[in-house]
């Protein structure tokens, strides 16, 4: 069946790095749009970013994390991925995985990974 | 940036009871809306597509409408399994934006 999974939550200091991760399986990777959207414990969605599926590839962010938050791809790997640097207290949250489809709605979702950033 | 407002905010539900949930666009979207439900713990799940489109699997108490800046998600003869807290999300234009979130208690 459809499956994402993430990986790559945990604590870090405020000003670090984290790289997450996202492994799909049941379907055919390279045709979908992908995204990441999070969700602060106990409060609502916050849309990240999205990558189109295209040989000339497009990004889009939320201006909360633009300049500073990466989304890539290796479709050999059937992997999704957000590079986060400069990371914020405010961007702590759990970070879902989701394909984006049609461009425009989110099925299915992963389990989700939790970021803390913190001292 | 559109927002989304949803009301209400909470809903305390008998079983058997209908539910609507509103979802009012700050600008006209047309039909590019979506519904989601998230169960206590759990991710996400998609229940409506284009505001009135079910989606594949979804219990056919759920119905959505609406189109522009008001739409609505109905949930006829609730079920104990339907407590959880319901998004609405556009796709009209960038950034993605989603309600607040509706949270139905059953009693």
């Amino acid at each position: 069946q459809v499956q994402l999974v993430e990986s790559g939550g945990g604590l870090v200091k405020p000003g670090g790095s984290l790289r997450l991760s996202c492994t799909a399986s049941g379907f055919i990777f390279g045709d979908y749009y992908m995204s990441w959207v999070r969700q602060v414990p106990g409060k609502g969605l916050e849309w990240v970013s999205y990558i189109s599926s295209t040989l000339t590839i497009t990004r889009y962010y939320a201006d909360s994390v633009k300049g500073r938050f990466t989304i890539s791809r290796d479709n050999a790997m059937n992997s999704l991925y957000l590079q986060m640097d400069s990371l914020r207290a405010e961007d702590t949250a759990v970070y879902y995985c989701a394909r984006l489809r049609g461009g425009e709605w989110f099925d299915p979702w992963g389990q989700g990974t939790l970021v803390t950033v913190s001292s | 940036e559109i927002v989304l407002t949803q009301s209400p905010d909470f809903q305390s539900v008998t079983p058997k009871e209908k539910v609507t949930i509103t979802c009012r666009a700050s600008q006209s979207i047309g039909s590019s809306l979506h519904w989601y439900q998230q169960k206590p713990d759990q991710s996400p799940k998609l229940l409506i597509k284009y505001a009135s489109q079910s989606f594949s699997g979804v219990p056919s108490r759920f119905s959505g409408s609406g189109s522009g800046t008001y739409f609505t998600l109905t949930i006829n003869s609730l079920e104990a399994e339907d407590a959880a807290t319901y998004y609405c999300q556009q796709s009209s234009s960038l950034p993605f934006t989603f309600g607040q979130g509706t949270k139905l208690e059953i009693k």
